[in-house]
This record gives C-alpha cells, structure tokens and sequence, in this order.
C-alpha cells in the first residue's frame, strides 16, 4: 500500500545535538513537507519542496534543515540552533495539483532533554 | 497574512449533531480543508471546499462561504470515535499550495 513512513516515532535528544528525522512516501508525490505542532498550536510548516533538489522555508525554518536529492525522501534536521524542539513533527505529501489533500506520515515526537 | 479562527473545545452527546465553525481572513484563498486528528496520530483529511455551499460525506458535512470568510463541519449521529480534534485550514491563491491550519478544535463526544 502507498502511503508515507515517518521513523523514528520517539526520539530523545540531549541539548546541543542535532537529531535528522526521516520521511520517505512511495505516493509518487511531487510535493512534501515538514509541519510542527505543539500544544495548544495549529500545524506550522517548517519546510516544503516541490520538485527534487529545490526546497523552500516555509513559516518557522529556523534552527532546521532539509535536503530533497530523492523524490521519495525528504529528511528533516533538527539542529542544537533550534532553541525550542521538543514538539510533535509531521511530514506530509500532496499531488501539485488537483484536490491538493495533504496525505501525512504518523509523526515523530521529538523529546530534548 | 492568514489568519484562522476556531473554537478551542467542543462537548457533545452521542447520537447528537455538532457544528464546528471556522473563521479565516486570508490574503489569498483558493479553497478550505477539514482535517481529522485523534490524539497522538497524524490529521486525516474529511473534505476540501473550493466553492460556496454545502458538501455532504455521508455523517459529516462541511459549508463554505466565501464572501463572509467562513466555514463549518457538521457532524450528525455522533460516535464516541469521533472524539478529536478537528482541524481547518486554508489553501492560498497560486500555483503552489502552502496551507495555512487553524488551531484546531477539540471535541469530546460523551455517553
């Protein structure tokens, strides 16, 4: 079956490392992208890319890092600049055009501790 | 800018009709989405509103009004599954989409 796969699921990080998250779909997909979401907060976007090698920040980019080399793969780095990371991480995939449904993986939650 | 407004928490009985409004001014919009999301799993999507009017989904059922910047999903014969949150979002103007959520509205469907 299509769909995206997020891994790991629960991740600890202690302060100053950098931690990358992975997101991979077989949806043939143009589009991907990094949502957080945090308590009490709507889902906001990290990073989007639209085709391979090409990628744009997208609201809170800072302290983050993408790479698009595959279309199948879009991984996410969480680096020691983010000053606040522990959140709840969403990768999501959409067709360009159409009905534009973002399709997500189950998430990582990323703990610093 | 976008800027999009819903109720924080919901309760509803189960069996009964619940109507979750969504507020959105937006500088560019090309349609609206309802997504689904239970605690601790990824949104899932219930519908996509391009034009004005009411669109049904079997149970559930979602408006868009344009003009007035506005949208809700109904949700008739309440299940206890569909305890979650329910998220809006707006889809802007353009050749790429980058959509914009709300900061979703927790229901809690009791006995």
């Amino acid at each position: 079956d299509g769909g995206i796969t997020q891994s790991p699921k629960y991740l600890f990080r202690k302060e100053g490392q950098n931690v990358t998250l992975s997101c991979e779909q077989n949806l043939n997909h143009d589009a991907m992208y990094w949502y957080r979401q945090d308590p009490g907060q709507g889902l906001r976007l990290i990073y989007y890319s639209q085709i391979v090698n090409d990628f744009q920040k997208g609201d809170i980019a800072e302290g983050y890092s993408v790479s698009r080399e595959k279309k199948e793969s879009f991984p996410l780095t969480v680096t020691s600049a983010q000053k606040n990371p522990t959140a709840f991480y969403l990768c999501a995939s959409s067709i360009e055009r159409g009905s534009r449904e973002l399709f997500f993986g189950e998430g990582s939650r990323l703990t610093v501790l | 800018g976008q800027n999009i407004d819903q109720p924080t928490e919901m309760t509803a009985t189960e069996g009964a009709i619940v109507q979750i409004n969504c507020t959105y001014q937006t500088s560019g919009f090309n349609g609206l989405f309802w997504y689904q999301q239970h605690a601790g799993e990824a949104p899932t999507f219930l519908s996509y509103n391009v034009l004005d009017g009411l669109e049904e989904k079997g149970r559930f059922s979602s408006f868009l009004s344009r003009s007035k910047g506005y949208s809700y999903l109904l949700l008739k014969e309440l299940q206890m599954k569909d305890s979650a949150s329910y998220l809006c979002a707006v889809s802007p103007h353009g050749g790429y989409q980058k959509v914009t959520f709300g900061t979703g509205t927790k229901l809690q469907v009791i006995p």
